[in-house]
């Protein structure tokens, strides 16, 4: 079956990266796009970007242009995302998802990064 | 940009139907999806392009589009439908947004 597999938590200083996995298995990785959202605490659901592995096609919302760095490795069936700048207001879950049409079809356990001094 | 409007909170007694409506420009131009999301769970795809359901979603769960209005019905309201949902579409271009979500709490 599908799964999504996130790398576990993280703890960061304001102003450093994070470096999110996504390692996907039970469907071929290269033929759907993978999509990142991320949920603060109580808060609703934010899309960030999305990547397709096989043409290296990507896609940004706009707050995040900039800062935010998608990559993918064909070769183990993983999906990275990268978040620079750090700020306490990037405290959230990020998720991984794998892309439906238009639509977000499957989602990673999520994985929580916690940005404080 | 835009954006998607939904109310904050249902609540239903069990075995009543839920209604939860998503109101936004991208519609009816652009398909509806909906997700479920449990207290600590990542979401789950329920309906997409506006009344499709994926295999293993419940048939009490379906999607309806009226003009700007897309609507997610939970016919007979069990207990374990108590969650978040959340309304998403696109902007045709590559970009995505969601509702700002519905909890849903079963009396």
């Amino acid at each position: 079956q599908v799964q999504l597999l996130q790398s576990g938590a993280e703890v960061k200083k304001p102003g450093a990266s994070v470096k999110v996995s996504c390692k996907a298995s039970g469907f071929t990785f290269n033929n759907y796009d993978i999509k990142w959202v991320r949920q603060a605490t109580g808060q609703g659901l934010e899309w960030m970007a999305w990547m397709n592995p096989n043409s290296g096609d990507t896609g940004y919302a706009q707050k995040f242009q900039g800062r935010l760095t998608l990559t993918t490795n064909s070769s183990i069936s993983t999906a990275y995302m990268e978040l620079s700048g750090l700020k306490s207001a990037d405290t959230a879950v990020y998720y991984c998802a794998r892309g439906g049409y238009n639509s977000f079809e499957s989602w990673g356990q999520g994985t929580l990064v916690t940005v404080s001094s | 940009s835009y954006e998607l409007t939904q109310p904050p909170s249902v609540s239903v007694s069990p075995g009543q139907t839920a209604r939860i409506t998503c109101s936004g420009d991208a519609f009816p131009k652009r398909y509806a999806y909906w997700y479920q999301q449990k207290a600590g769970q990542a979401p789950v795809l329920v309906i997409y392009k506006d009344n499709e359901r994926p295999s293993g979603i419940p048939e009490r769960f379906s999607g309806s589009s009226s003009g700007a209005t897309v609507t997610l019905t939970i016919s007979g309201v069990q207990a374990e439908d108590e969650a978040d949902y959340y309304c998403q579409s696109t902007d045709g271009s590559g970009s995505y947004v969601f509702g700002p979500g519905t909890k849903v709490t079963v009396l």
